[in-house]
């Protein structure tokens, strides 16, 4: 049985650009979240997917946005990136009572 | 406000040395659930415990325990006679009742020197 599937794995950037972040939840689970962890600090919440709309979200700007698709999977879109950004990003699928299942992240890097 | 306080930064042992990591917590919220979680150096991070705001009862897994304590609001995680596996970051987690959003302190490296 898959666990959560991130990719890609790894992926640099410039300044300016956009990117999109991809999310496969295990199976069973319909709720996608997205956590930002920059190096050395414990992960920040960014915002959670739930029928293919946004449930909730944390502190974070509008350049971050998100999709949840019919078969649960999930994208993070992030424009205008900044130097800031460079973080891995990690996503986790729950069966929507707790119980959250991690993936092993995208280690994003703003050059 | 919420908040996950995890003091200790890094903690190096040597191995089958008992090693216990503090978590305080702040919530106002009289129904939470905590959690902790490992993560080892492939970034994933891997689910250990939940405990609800009540269910003050510790718990023990093999060389895991947590003392959950409400007086204190804290809720520390110890491993009995550590071994090398055991070195990762270990995080403290918080989620309020309403809420699925998870509260994360900032971790604790733990090194085991063989």
């Amino acid at each position: 049985d898959a666990g959560v599937t991130q990719s890609p794995t790894h992926l640099i950037k410039t300044r300016g650009q956009q990117v999109t972040l991809r999310c496969s939840p295990k199976s069973g689970h319909d709720t996608v979240s997205w956590y930002q962890q920059a190096l050395g600090q414990g992960p920040q919440f960014i915002f959670q997917y739930y029928e293919e709309e946004e449930r909730q979200r944390g502190n974070f700007p509008d350049r971050f946005s998100g999709h949840q698709f019919p078969n649960y999977s999930s994208e993070l879109n992030v424009n205008a990136l900044l130097l800031g950004d460079s973080a891995l990003y990690l996503c986790a699928s729950s069966p929507g009572t707790g119980g959250y299942t991690f993936g092993s992240g995208t280690r994003l890097t703003v050059v | 406000a919420q908040k996950v306080t995890q003091a200790q930064t890094e903690i190096s042992v040597v191995e089958k040395e008992d090693v216990t990591l503090d978590c305080v917590y702040e919530t106002r919220d009289t129904t939470y659930y905590l959690f902790w979680y490992k993560q080892p150096p492939s970034g994933e991070l891997v689910f250990l415990i939940r405990r609800n705001s009540f269910d003050e009862q510790n718990e023990i897994s093999g060389r895991y325990s947590w003392n959950f304590q409400k007086s204190t609001s804290s809720f520390n995680f110890t491993i009995t006679a550590s071994q090398v596996v055991d070195s990762a970051v270990y995080f403290c987690a918080l989620s309020e009742g309403d809420t699925d959003k998870l509260i994360f302190g900032t971790g604790t490296r733990l090194q085991v020197f063989p």
